[in-house]
C-alpha cells in the first residue's frame, strides 16, 4: 500500500503568514494528489486537485506543487478562516485513495 | 444545491451489524463514483470503499475487507454501506463523498454520520 506522510503534523502562524505544508509518498502516484481542509472535523473541502489545480471557489492564495513522491500546498498570506486542519490524499490503481495524517495549522 | 445527506449511524454492540444511507441531490448521482471515508475521534481520515457509477467496480480498504459491502441504487439517488461484524475501532463519524473520475478527487461531502461501537 501507498503511505502518505505530511509534515509538520503541527503549524503554528499568524495572520498574514506565507505557509507550507509537505506531502510524502512512499511511492510515485505520477500528480493524482488532492489537498482538503476541514474545520472542527467537519465535511472536509477540496482545495486542489492533480497536485497544482484549484478547485472552483478556492481562494488563489492556496497553491500546490510537486510530482513524483514530493508534494507541497502553500498558503500565502494565511487568513483568519484558514485555521483548520489540511490533509492530502493520493491516487493509484494499485493502491486507491489514501490520506496523510494530517497538519493542524492552529494561531500562533 | 448539490448535497450528500448521511443517515443511519448509531450505536451498536460489537459484533453487530449497521446500514448506513447517503442521500444525494443536486446532481446527476449515476455519473459519478461514490465513496466513504470515515474519522474516528481526535484522528484523521480514513478511505474505507469506493464504488463506480454502474456498480462495476468496487475497491475496499483493507481494514473493512470482508465485513463492510459499498452499494448504490441509481434509480433512487442513494449510496449504501452495509457494516458487519462491527468492532470498537470502527467508532468513528462516517462521511459520504462524491468522486471524479477526470481528478480522481472526493469534491463534495455530506456532514456525517456517527457510528459508536460499544457494549
Amino acid at each position: 500500500d501507498i503511505q502518505m506522510t505530511q509534515s509538520p503534523s503541527t503549524l503554528s502562524a499568524s495572520v498574514g503568514d506565507s505557509v507550507t505544508i509537505t506531502c510524502r509518498a512512499s511511492q510515485s502516484i505520477s500528480g493524482w494528489l488532492a489537498w482538503y481542509q476541514q474545520k472542527s472535523r467537519k465535511a472536509p473541502k477540496l482545495l486542489i486537485y492533480k497536485a497544482s489545480t484549484l478547485e472552483s471557489g478556492v481562494p488563489s492564495r492556496f497553491s500546490g506543487s510537486g510530482s513524483g513522491t514530493e508534494f507541497t500546498l502553500t498558503i500565502s498570506s494565511l487568513q483568519p478562516d484558514d485555521f483548520a486542519t489540511y490533509y492530502c490524499q493520493q491516487y493509484n490503481i494499485y493502491s486507491p485513495w489514501t490520506f496523510g495524517q494530517g497538519t493542524k495549522v492552529e494561531i500562533k | 444545491e448539490v448535497k450528500l445527506v448521511e443517515s443511519g449511524g448509531g450505536l451498536v454492540k460489537p459484533g453487530g451489524s449497521l446500514r448506513l444511507s447517503c442521500a444525494a441531490s443536486g446532481f446527476t448521482f449515476s455519473s459519478h463514483s461514490m465513496n466513504w471515508v470515515r474519522q474516528a475521534p481526535g484522528k484523521g481520515l480514513e478511505w474505507v470503499s469506493s464504488i463506480t457509477s454502474t456498480s462495476n467496480y468496487i475497491y475496499t480498504a483493507d481494514s473493512v475487507k470482508g465485513r463492510f459491502t459499498i452499494s448504490r441504487d441509481n434509480a433512487n439517488n442513494s449510496l449504501f454501506l452495509q457494516m458487519n461484524s462491527l468492532r470498537a475501532d470502527d467508532t468513528a463519524v462516517y462521511f459520504c463523498a462524491r468522486g471524479s473520475s477526470q481528478t480522481r478527487a472526493f469534491d463534495i461531502w455530506g456532514q456525517g454520520t456517527m457510528v459508536t461501537v460499544s457494549s
